[in-house]
């Protein structure tokens, strides 16, 4: 199975700061990633899907670049609204893994 | 506008069975990759299962043979039975649809516990 790995698990953020999350595959995946959020409660939501499109209606604050192994999801000027959990999600091969997810504090 | 809608869920004794339902509306299940994704108390994401628009199916390791996905084009509604429930599927359960998971239910709790 590919391994996800997230990197940090945690951080800490003000708003306005740029931020960016790393994500791993453990073999190529091409550039068949998404992104998600998640916050407490709730479904995900589908940010960024194929490593780089951003999902219909998601501001353009969140891009998403990599290709092959290495992955990152960055938010240009974090919002009140962005304090949540990111996972990362491999579609390439089958069973489909996510990462262990990247929570975003408020610092 | 695509609404996913588990039920199903609740309450069940170590060893026991149970069906997830997953209707949908807005969006064709037969015609879309559906999966099942799994979250438990305080924890992270766990993609479960998933079944192509072709009727292919795969799963991870942690369930393969004892969960099966199936869906009933009629009804348009996807289903997870779920066998050999253990105290570690105690989770959230949602159904999701599409490749790249664009459209979620509201998820339906299932516990596992005696």
């Amino acid at each position: 199975d590919i391994q996800m790995t997230q990197s940090p698990s945690t951080l800490s953020a003000s708003v306005g700061d740029r931020v960016t999350i790393t994500c791993r595959a453990s073999q190529s995946i091409s550039t068949w990633l998404a992104w998600y959020q998640q916050k407490p409660g709730k479904a995900p939501k589908l940010l960024i899907y194929d490593a780089s499109t951003l999902e219909s209606g998601v501001p353009s604050r969140f891009s998403g670049s990599g290709s092959g192994t290495e992955f990152t999801l960055t938010i240009s000027s974090l919002q009140p609204d962005d304090f949540a959990t990111y996972y990362c999600q491999q579609y390439d091969t089958d069973p489909w893994t996510f990462g262990q997810g990247t929570k975003v504090e408020i610092k | 506008e695509v609404q996913l809608v588990e039920s199903g869920g609740g309450l069940i004794q170590p060893g026991g069975s149970l069906r997830l339902s997953c209707a949908a509306s807005g969006f064709t299940v037969s015609r879309n990759y559906m999966s099942w994704v799994r979250q438990a108390p305080g924890k992270g994401l766990e993609w479960l299962s998933v079944i192509y628009s072709g009727g292919s199916t795969y799963y991870a390791d942690s369930v393969k043979g004892r969960f099966t996905i199936s869906r009933d084009n009629s009804k348009n509604t996807l289903y997870l039975q779920m066998n050999s429930l253990r105290a570690e599927d105690t989770a959230v359960y949602y159904c999701a649809g599409d490749v790249a998971l664009a459209y979620w239910g509201q998820g339906t709790l299932v516990t596992v516990s005696s």
